[in-house]
């Protein structure tokens, strides 16, 4: 089956611009996680959704970053005024709350450079 | 305190050898989940194993399987019988709490960076 996808594979914007990342979800997983992958390190989290809702947004890094998913599927990740400092891979996973160890599938990324 | 800890930022191993790649973490919950995730140099992020916290028996997975000793604190993965594709970076990873419980997020390692040499 389709695994986690995202678009674009790459960003170039320049610094100030608004930003919107997308990840489709492996159909019928309802848990969506957004994580950051800076150069050369490891990933940290960014936001968690089950369905619709976001109960953990603890590691959105500013009030600049924000995210929604609509219809228990895609979600987008929005970046607004971007800084150089969010240059970076931004990858979503998907997971099933069905399963009992909740293994999250991880999409190819966004490669975001902000210039 | 870090949660995740690989203390291996690179490591260099011939074809056919096993390999260890540590992994040692830091909870004070009583149930938790251990992943291994290798990122090649695509950049894409491929589940390895799991080892969840009351399994009794280390995780196996083809050639992949996690050394879990629970009271040190420790998830290494072992590799055996490396192969030239298995050259990529490899993060360990927990999940606090109980699986589907609101606790998903992942924390992750900085990661071994892992060559095999022909």
């Amino acid at each position: 089956g389709a695994g986690v996808s995202q678009s674009p594979s790459n960003k170039v914007t320049e610094k100030g611009k608004d930003v919107e990342l997308r990840c489709d979800p492996i159909s019928g997983h309802t848990a969506l996680y957004w994580y950051r992958q800076r150069l050369g390190q490891g990933l940290e989290f960014l936001i968690y959704f089950q369905g619709n809702s976001a109960p953990d947004k603890s590691g959105l890094p500013s009030d600049r970053f924000s995210a929604e998913r609509t219809g228990e599927s895609v979600s987008t990740l929005t970046i607004q005024r971007t800084q150089q400092e969010d240059s970076a891979v931004y990858l979503c996973a998907s997971s099933a709350d069905y399963l009992s160890t909740d293994t999250q599938y991880f999409g190819p990324g966004t490669r975001l450079t902000v210039l | 305190a870090q949660k995740i800890t690989q203390t291996q930022p690179g490591m260099f191993v011939q074809e056919k050898e096993a390999v260890t790649l540590d992994c040692t973490y830091d909870t004070s919950d009583q149930s938790y989940g251990l992943f291994w995730y290798k990122q090649p140099s695509s950049g894409e992020m491929i589940f390895l194993i799991y080892q969840g916290s009351y399994d009794e028996q280390n995780a196996t997975e083809g050639r992949y399987s996690l050394n879990f000793q629970k009271a040190r604190k420790s998830a290494n993965l072992v590799i055996s019988a490396s192969q030239l594709g298995d050259s990529a970076m490899y993060f360990c990873a927990m999940r606090e709490g109980r699986p589907n419980f609101g606790n998903e997020k992942l924390t992750f390692g900085t990661g071994t960076r892992l060559t095999i040499i022909p």
